[in-house]
């Protein structure tokens, strides 16, 4: 059974890059889609983006502009997010796609974005 | 961008009791809908895609109906352990948009 778990900085300051990390067990990278969601309590769940098994990435227009999703071994891929503001302040989850659904999702990493 | 509405917003029920939760879509989607179940503290779960096929882990009292612009999910006699938040949620090979939410409560 795969297993999602994400990891990185839980502060971030609105100069810094959001940089968050996800490590798949039970899986292969190279055989699905992954992705990014988060979830603030103003605006429920938001799509950010996700990554195809080839390395392409597609991304929410919203967020196109500042946000990078890749892969960074057989086992991790990772969402670049840059110029943070505080209305990036969210629980960020990492999931698997399948044909557009989100069918396993990490537990999620809370992310404030502060000076 | 296709924009998913939810309602209502809260629906407050007791268990036994059969809840239909509503999804709407700004322009048809097809079947491409899955439904989310959200806990405080835990991973969200797949319970639903294709609009009407029930994930893995999920009893039959869930179902989901509709297709183009109208779904629906349905749990027949709400558990204990089935209250929680609902999001619909519509994929197609451009874009991926979620609902507002349902929050199930008792």
């Amino acid at each position: 059974q795969v297993h999602l778990q994400e990891s990185g900085p839980g502060l971030v300051r609105p100069s810094e890059t959001l940089s968050l990390t996800c490590t798949v067990s039970g899986d292969s990278i190279s055989r699905y889609n992954w992705g990014w969601i988060r979830q603030s309590p103003g605006n429920g769940l938001e799509w950010i983006g996700y990554m195809f098994h080839s390395g392409s990435a597609n991304y929410n227009p919203s967020l196109k502009n500042r946000v990078t999703i890749s892969k960074d071994s057989s086992t991790q891929f990772s969402l670049k997010l840059t110029s943070p503001t505080a209305a990036d302040t969210a629980v960020y989850h990492c999931a698997r796609v399948r044909f557009g659904e989100f069918d396993s999702w990490g537990q999620g990493i809370q992310v404030t974005v502060s000076s | 961008e296709i924009v998913m509405t939810q309602s209502p917003a809260t629906l407050s029920a007791s268990p036994g009791e059969r809840v239909t939760l509503s999804c709407r879509a700004s322009q048809s989607v097809s079947n491409n809908l899955a439904w989310y179940q959200l806990k405080p503290g835990q991973a969200p779960r797949l319970v639903i895609y294709s609009a009407s096929t029930r994930a893995t882990g999920f009893p039959d009292r869930f179902s989901g109906s509709g297709s183009g612009t109208e779904f629906t999910l349905t749990i027949s006699s709400l558990q204990s352990e089935d209250f929680a938040v609902y999001y619909c949620q519509h994929y197609n090979r451009w874009s991926i948009s979620f609902g507002g939410g349902t929050k199930v409560e008792v």
